[in-house]
């Protein structure tokens, strides 16, 4: 029963935006989206999260829609080192669950 | 602050022993979390505490317990360890952001292997 949907891999050009979407139709009314990325092995880092208004941070915007349904991870500027997998999560019964995530492959 | 620290970083096992991976978080969070990531998988959840005393199984929690005797610590033993078992192990702990919602913090890992 997956809690969020995202595609398996995407690509992008450097210097481009990557935008990456997620899809979470059963979100509950108070319940964040949150996002993290993980380069290699190491421990998943984190990015950026909302509840239904748009946010921005120094790392990246997060574009909610009205309905709560999906939303989309913007790096604005992508670089070598933002090629991750990305992770779009939301919490069940106070516990985070992560997916499969998006292996974002950023290209010179 | 260290932030999550977990011991040990590489561990060989055989199947049928037993062990325990240690984790500590310096940021006095409440919520701490065990999580078990396959090669070319994500993350599952494995147990979780929301405070100290206090644990709840997760997606995976068949041939795992856990321990919260205090607040910085939370541990994960395999009593008679499986090749399926054989993973990186990630302990994590969470706060309240300031802007709401939690905000997760991650060791470094443990990379596990039975035999």
């Amino acid at each position: 029963d997956a809690k969020t949907t995202q595609p398996t891999s995407m690509d992008c050009a450097e210097g481009r935006a990557a935008n990456l979407p997620c899809n979470h139709s059963t979100i509950s009314g108070n319940e964040y989206v949150y996002w993290y990325r993980q380069i290699h092995s190491q421990g998943p880092q984190y990015i950026i999260h909302g509840l239904k208004n748009n946010e921005t941070n120094e790392m990246a915007s997060l574009i909610i829609t009205e309905d709560r349904k999906s939303s989309t991870l913007i790096l604005p500027h992508a670089t070598l080192r933002d090629t991750a997998v990305y992770y779009c999560i939301v919490r069940l019964f106070n516990k985070f669950y992560f997916g499969s995530g998006t292996k974002l492959n950023v290209k010179p | 602050n260290a932030g999550v620290t977990q011991t040990p970083k590489f561990q060989v096992l055989k199947t049928g022993q037993s062990m325990t991976l240690q984790c500590a978080q310096d940021m006095n969070h409440n919520s701490m979390y065990w999580y078990r990531q396959d090669p070319g998988m994500g993350l599952r959840l494995i147990y979780y505490s929301a405070s100290e005393g206090t644990t709840d199984k997760g997606e995976v929690p068949n041939g795992y317990n856990v321990s919260r005797l205090n607040k910085r610590e939370f541990s994960l033993r395999l009593e008679s360890a499986a090749p399926s078992q054989t993973s990186v192990y990630f302990c994590a702990s969470s706060v309240r952001g300031r802007t709401g919602g939690e905000k997760l913090f991650f060791g470094s890992g443990t990379q596990l292997s039975v035999l």
